[in-house]
């Protein structure tokens, strides 16, 4: 099965806490790409990262970060110090090599940040 | 990276009607999506466009009910055909920039009432 789960509905945090947002995949190809998505109130989807199954290491970028692990199948998203504007549904996504483009999307969680 | 709009941003419409989606990007690419979002819920991909070919449909979507065209590389429309509320939902369209990165418009939201 190919399938991505993020077991997390919804969190709220207060500002300045970290928040990690977990994200679980399934594929049988040895290649895919993991994405992440944030998408703000105005619906829009906005690329957050790519990475290959053949680049385990961790990115950081500013106060986000990921960590993939390849040995549990999962690829988290961690915000430092969260800021209001940080509220958002943030979905986790899977292309596999097989199949053409066809992009899988976790459910997405929705994270709440109050000031 | 790539620019991507859509017209409508949103409307609401009555049951029994069509309405076109457009999607105009800022840069050719072969690759074009539709997705649609249900309330509250996760993206679920309608079709895949390429330009010269006929749309791919998903499993549950038909090309009836929703027809796409795609006359060139930097342009395509969904139609949501003989609408019913089930239909309301943001209609996303994407593309495919290189290196397997996705980008999305800003989405069109549609109340079927």
């Amino acid at each position: 099965a190919q399938k991505v789960t993020q077991a997390q509905t919804e969190i709220s945090v207060v500002e300045k806490e970290d928040v990690t947002l977990d994200c679980v995949y399934e594929t049988r190809d040895t290649t895919y790409y993991l994405f992440w998505y944030k998408q703000p109130p105005s619906g829009e989807l906005v690329f957050l990262i790519r990475r290959n199954s053949f680049d385990e290491q961790n990115e950081i970028s500013g106060r986000y970060s990921w960590n993939f692990q390849k040995s549990t199948s999962s690829f988290n998203f961690t915000i430092t110090a969260s800021q209001v504007v940080d509220s958002a549904v943030y979905f986790c996504a899977l292309i596999p090599n097989t199949g053409g483009f066809k992009t899988i999307f976790g459910a997405g969680t929705r994270l709440f940040v109050k000031a | 990276s790539a620019v991507i709009s859509q017209k409508p941003s949103r409307d609401i419409c009555q049951r029994g009607t069509s309405l076109t989606i457009q999607c105009q990007v800022d840069s050719q690419v072969t690759m074009m999506f539709w997705y649609r979002q249900q309330p509250g819920q996760s993206l679920t991909l309608i079709a895949t466009a390429n330009q010269g070919s006929e749309a791919t449909y998903e499993s549950g979507f038909v090309i009836d009910k929703f027809p796409i065209s795609r006359p060139n590389l930097t342009f395509s429309t969904l139609t949501v055909s003989n609408m019913s509320p089930e239909d309301s939902s943001i209609y996303l369209c994407s593309v495919e920039a290189g290196r397997y990165e996705q980008y999305f418009g800003p989405g069109t939201r549609l109340t079927v009432t």
